[in-house]
C-alpha cells in the first residue's frame, strides 16, 4: 500500500488542454515536493510546498497543498509536448527520507 | 555549479557478482540519500548520511547492501552477490544544511541490470 496515492496513473492529452493530477494521503506531511522525471534520468525538483493551503505557481504549473497538509494537486494550463514525463509527489514527515507516490505518466500529443 | 553526479550510468552484471556505484553530491550539501526505483514505481528510500555518519537505513537494505561516505563527500553503494531482483535504478540525492524542510536534489541514477 502506497502512503501517497497519485491519480490518475496515466494521462494522454492533446497540446493546449488543461489537466490536474492529484496526490492524496491519510497522513500529514511537514512538506511536500513535486518532481518531474524523464525516462532514464533522475527526478527533477519542481516545487516544495510547506504551509497548509499554500499555492505556488511555476509558469503554467500551479501547485496546491491541502489545508490539512495531507494532499496536493498539480494543475497544468495549456499543456505542451515538453510537459511529457512522469510526475512524482513526495512527502516528508519530519524525518530525513522522502516518501514517494507511484507517479502520474503524462503524455502530451502535438 | 554542478548537480549530483553518479557513476556509472548503466551497469550490466551477472547474478552473483558484486557491484559498486558512486555518488558525488552537490558541493556543500552535507546530507546524502540513496533510493531505489523499479519500473512503474516511485523511488524508495534506502539510506541516509549526514556528513560521514550513516543515520538511517531502510529494511530494504539487506545485508548484501552496504553504503559508505568515508569523508563526508562522495558516497558508494555496494551490492554483493547480486540477484535478479536487484535490477533497478539506483538514485542518489543530496540536500543542503540548515533547511527547515527536506528539499532533495537527485542525480541521474545508475541503471542496474542483473542477468
Amino acid at each position: 500500500t502506497q502512503l501517497l496515492e497519485q491519480s490518475p496513473q496515466f494521462l494522454s492529452i492533446q497540446e493546449g488542454e488543461n489537466l490536474t493530477v492529484y496526490c492524496n494521503s491519510s497522513s500529514v506531511f511537514s512538506s511536500l515536493q513535486w518532481y518531474r522525471q524523464e525516462p532514464g534520468e533522475g527526478p527533477v525538483l519542481l516545487v516544495t510546498v510547506v504551509t497548509g493551503g499554500e499555492v505556488k505557481k511555476l509558469k503554467r504549473l500551479t501547485f496546491q497543498f491541502g489545508d490539512a497538509r495531507k494532499d496536493s494537486s498539480l494543475h497544468i494550463t495549456a499543456a505542451q509536448p515538453g510537459d511529457t514525463g512522469l510526475y512524482l509527489c513526495a512527502g516528508a514527515r519530519g524525518g530525513n527520507k522522502l516518501v514517494f507516490g507511484a507517479g502520474t505518466i503524462l503524455r502530451v500529443k502535438s | 555549479d554542478t548537480g549530483v553526479s553518479q557513476d556509472p550510468r548503466h551497469k550490466i552484471t551477472k547474478r552473483g557478482q558484486n557491484v559498486t556505484f558512486r555518488c558525488d553530491p552537490i558541493s556543500e550539501h552535507n546530507r546524502l540519500y540513496w533510493y531505489r526505483q523499479t519500473l512503474g514505481q516511485g523511488p524508495e528510500f534506502l539510506t541516509y548520511f549526514q556528513n560521514e555518519a550513516q543515520l538511517e537505513k531502510s529494511r530494504l537494505l539487506s545485508d548484501r547492501f552496504s553504503a559508505e561516505r568515508p569523508k563526508g563527500s562522495f558516497s558508494t553503494l555496494e551490492i554483493q552477490r547480486t540477484e535478479q531482483g536487484d535490477s533497478a535504478m539506483y538514485l542518489c540525492a543530496s540536500s543542503p544544511p540548515g533547511r527547515e524542510y527536506n528539499e532533495q536534489f537527485f542525480g541521474p541514477g545508475t541503471r542496474l541490470t542483473v542477468l
